[in-house]
């Protein structure tokens, strides 16, 4: 079967960083999105991989690796503000959406 | 008003009633899909509609029933429910369906209760 694994929640301090990883096992690959959800609010896109390596936007950046199936999302300079869950999904051979369960970061000061 | 809208935000309803949900986008994409997310489960696609045809129904019980009258609009109606059917119901819509860089822009969903 297709799977998302990510942790269910992480805890950081706020100005610090966090990498919040992504594993995954799908039948084929077209893709791997990150998504971030505040409490109470629509999940909204952050990042798109198709390639390896590195994907760099601002504070945020995210990373793929397809040989090993695995993608990571690091932010930096954490503020209280990107307390949120994040979202892990890839669009596999038939463009069909993938999704983990998310990951809870929650940040202190 | 721009993005994903859906209505309404909360909804509490017995097992016997009939309700709707409503989504509407205004950012002329052609794909609408609904999504059910429960706590700490991924998040299940239910239907998905392309150019307003219904391409997709992934096994949902037909107390769920989609309807979408044009490419902007969406509606999922709710027919004797059940407790477990609780669950926040996400609204999203896509420039197309089947694209690799595909992003989803979501509505920030109804969140329903079943007494």
């Amino acid at each position: 079967g297709q799977n998302i694994d990510q942790p269910t929640e992480m805890t950081a301090t706020e100005g610090a960083i966090v990498q919040i990883n992504c594993t995954y096992q799908t039948s084929g690959f077209n893709g791997l999105f990150w998504y971030q959800q505040h409490a109470g609010e629509a999940p909204t896109f952050l990042s798109y991989n198709v390639l390896d390596g590195l994907e760099e936007k601002g504070r945020f950046s995210s990373f793929l690796s397809r040989s090993k199936g695995y993608s990571y999302l690091l932010l930096k300079e954490l503020q209280m503000k990107d307390s949120a869950s994040y979202l892990c999904a890839v669009r596999d051979s038939n463009y069909q959406l993938i999704w983990g369960a998310g990951t809870k970061l929650i940040i202190k000061p | 008003e721009t993005g994903v809208t859906q209505t309404p935000r909360h909804l509490v309803m017995g097992m016997t009633n009939k309700k709707s949900l409503k989504c509407e986008q205004h950012l002329g994409h052609n794909a609408m899909y609904w999504y059910k997310q429960s706590a700490k489960k991924p998040l299940e696609l239910m239907f998905v509609y392309n150019f307003k045809e219904q391409t997709e129904n992934n096994s949902v019980p037909s107390r769920f029933s989609p309807e979408c009258p044009n490419s902007s609009h969406l509606f999922l109606h709710l027919h004797t429910l059940q407790p477990e059917d609780s669950a926040l119901y996400l609204c999203a819509s896509s420039q197309e369906k089947d694209s690799g860089a595909n992003v989803l822009t979501f509505g920030a969903g109804s969140r329903l209760t079943v007494l």
